[in-house]
């Protein structure tokens, strides 16, 4: 069954520093998305990207977060500057048509 | 407001017994609605969906009820085993398309006792 990849699974950065976490979504889908997870609260959407744009944000995307779609099958989410409230998992999700969402197995994010 | 919220943050049942996990909703327009379950340190994984269209939707030893009147869904687990111990939530586009974002409730911990 064909899965999205997200790597790395765990990722620890020092507070200030710029971190990519990286998401290979299911070929053949249009519609790519990150949300977060801080521990044991709910899951939060972040930004939504279709036809290699962001189509949508939440107040969590601020300035700091960025999103690209690079090469076709890769899928990234940059923090520019990393603050404590960042550490989180971080999970990448994606779907083809109006329904179906896959979701990526997380990347735990710990800033010190 | 929250779209969409549980009534229980924790649910303890015995091995064999169902379980029945509920969630509310607060939009009438949302007319899509997704369970998900989540072990730990993994990412949330479908297990079944309704549309407003219907009441009740059945998949292999999970059922989801939907009451549009009172914007009420429930998951209902039969025979439930260790297996099933996970986070359980509920989630909907925001009342919107299906293309619109997620919108996931706060989630139910159910835990099986052997």
């Amino acid at each position: 069954e064909p899965e999205v990849t997200q790597t790395p699974s765990h990722q620890v950065t020092q507070m200030g520093q710029e971190v990519i976490l990286r998401c290979v979504p299911i070929s053949n889908h249009l519609y790519f998305y990150w949300y977060r997870q801080i521990l044991g609260q709910k899951v939060e959407f972040l930004v939504s990207f279709y036809n290699n744009e962001i189509s949508e944000k939440s107040e969590i995307f601020d300035d700091q977060f960025s999103v690209e779609r690079p090469d076709g099958s890769n899928f990234t989410l940059k923090i520019r500057s990393t603050k404590l409230e960042d550490s989180a998992m971080y999970f990448c999700a994606s779907k083809r048509a109006t329904y179906g969402y896959t979701f990526g197995s997380g990347t735990r994010l710990t800033v010190v | 407001g929250e779209s969409v919220g549980l009534h229980l943050p924790t649910l303890s049942v015995q091995e064999g017994d169902n379980s029945i996990i509920n969630c509310a909703y607060s939009n009438s327009a949302s007319d899509y609605f997704i369970w998900y379950k989540q072990e730990s340190g993994k990412g949330p994984q479908f297990i079944i969906d309704i549309r407003s269209n219907m009441d009740k939707r059945q998949g292999q030893r999970v059922t989801v009820l939907l009451n549009k009147t009172v914007k009420h869904l429930s998951l209902q687990i039969a025979a439930t085993q260790p297996g099933d111990s996970a986070v359980y939530f509920c989630a909907e586009p925001g009342g919107g398309s299906g293309n619109t974002p997620l919108v996931f409730g706060k989630g139910t911990r159910l835990s099986v006792i052997a």
